[in-house]
């Protein structure tokens, strides 16, 4: 069965420092998600990508956020400067016509 | 008002018993509904997928959608140890334009079932 492939499965970081988390997408999916998950809290949506441009953004998605998907295959979360309150499980998925399929996530713990 | 709202439990069942999930919502644009299941520090995976109301089932999973009262339902027959997780209602309105279907989450629901 296909499947969303994230990577690393946990990443320790300093406070203030740049972050990138990398996602596999199924291959002939169209659209593109991030969300994230604070613990002991709901799954949020981040952003949506869609023909190589963001489509939608929360409020969570701030300029220290950016998305890229720099070649046929990968999606990458980029946290330019990070913050305590940043640590969450983050979800890339992706979508064909309408089932939506999740990676496993990357635990993001900053310190 | 919370745009989904989700009792999130928990709930304890014993095995073998029939398990009822519940959801409600306010959007009254919401015409997609799914339930995924999420297991401790893993990424969701999708269970069921319903377009508007009605009913649909998949071996020991029946989700039931009812739009008139914003409200949708996954019940689990014969419940078993391997049920134990974290239940999440999801749903969009995939109108497109505006929304390139971004899923709204409950706050999910922790079921165990006991041996």
């Amino acid at each position: 069965e296909p499947e969303v492939t994230q990577t690393p499965s946990h990443q320790v970081t300093q406070m203030g420092q740049e972050v990138i988390l990398r996602c596999v997408p199924i291959s002939n999916h169209l659209y593109f998600y991030w969300y994230r998950q604070i613990l002991g809290q709901k799954v949020e949506f981040l952003v949506s990508f869609y023909n190589n441009e963001i489509s939608e953004k929360s409020e969570i998605f701030d300029d220290q956020f950016s998305v890229e998907r720099p070649d046929g295959s990968n999606f990458t979360l980029k946290i330019r400067s990070t913050k305590l309150e940043d640590s969450a499980m983050y979800f890339c998925a992706s979508k064909a016509a309408y089932g939506y399929t999740f990676g496993s996530g990357t635990r993001l713990t900053v310190v | 008002q919370k745009e989904v709202e989700q009792d999130p439990g928990p709930l304890s069942v014993p095995e073998g018993a029939i398990v009822s999930l519940n959801c409600t919502y306010s959007n009254s644009a919401f015409q997609y509904f799914m339930w995924y299941r999420q297991y401790s520090r893993k990424g969701p995976e999708l269970l069921m997928y319903t377009y508007s109301s009605g009913n649909k089932e998949d071996g020991r999973f029946t989700a039931q959608v009812d739009k008139s009262s914003k409200y949708i339902s996954l019940f689990i027959r014969d419940s078993q140890p391997s049920d134990s997780a974290t239940y999440l209602c999801a749903m969009t309105d995939l109108a497109g334009g505006t929304s390139y279907g971004k899923l709204t989450f409950g706050q999910g629901t922790i079921l165990t079932v006991h041996p």
